[in-house]
């Protein structure tokens, strides 16, 4: 089955700076990969995904890409800030409507 | 509020007693997957549901975990016999077939088995 590996497992930036969060997966018949940002004690929420058929996505200041070949996607959050703080998750799935295989999770810390 | 619900918030049983856990999809949304996260992990799937039809289940979903949904709205998750390692957030999201949407979750169900 699939695995997602995601690191590092933490992250501190200085407010202002950017962020960036890989992820690999396994699965070479994987073709959605969203990201997903969750508060403390909160549920997942949507940032932003990306399917295979592009290699880059922007909205505002968070874009990702997609490495197909070698089976890696990151996430660039640009001008962080405090809010940003958060847990990040990536996953993939073989479509958009199938289960998600997530990796752990990086925690990211903006400091102020 | 038109998001993903899910009933109740949180739950404290003992060990060996069976829990119900119900969730509300977004209205039209014809998949509905179950997932659990325990605490410094991702989610972890656990079962999923195209209108009432159960389409996968996890190999790592113990025969005491049943999950139905029987009219293609909302759908219940039961445990039988909870042990301490059930313990958990339930995570319930849901998606539409017809627009190829990603995967909306539900606020989660944190179980504590005692």
């Amino acid at each position: 089955g699939e695995n997602v590996e995601q690191h590092p497992s933490t992250l501190s930036v200085q407010e202002g700076d950017s962020a960036v969060i890989k992820c690999t997966y396994s699965d070479s018949a994987s073709n959605y990969f969203p990201w997903y940002k969750q508060e403390l004690g909160k549920r997942p929420q949507l940032i932003i995904d990306i399917r295979s058929n592009v290699g880059e996505k922007k909205d505002q200041r968070i874009a990702v890409t997609l490495n197909k070949t070698a089976k890696h996607f990151s996430l660039h959050i640009t001008e962080t800030q405090p809010e940003d703080s958060a847990v990040y998750f990536c996953a993939a799935s073989v479509g958009a409507n199938s289960k998600l295989t997530f990796g752990k999770g990086i925690t990211l810390s903006v400091r102020p | 509020d038109t998001g993903v619900s899910q009933n109740p918030r949180h739950k404290i049983t003992k060990r060996g007693q069976n829990v119900t856990f119900r969730c509300d999809p977004i209205s039209e949304h014809n998949r509905l997957y179950w997932y659990r996260q325990t605490l410094g992990q991702g989610p972890e799937f656990l079962t999923y549901f195209q209108n009432e039809a159960q389409l996968e289940k996890s190999r790592l979903l113990s025969d005491r975990f049943s999950a139905e949904r029987p009219k293609g709205s909302f759908s219940t998750l039961e445990i039988q016999r909870t042990e301490q390692g059930d313990s958990a957030m339930y995570l319930c999201a849901s998606s539409s077939l017809a627009v190829q949407e990603t995967q909306y979750f539900g606020p989660g169900t944190r179980l504590l088995v005692l």
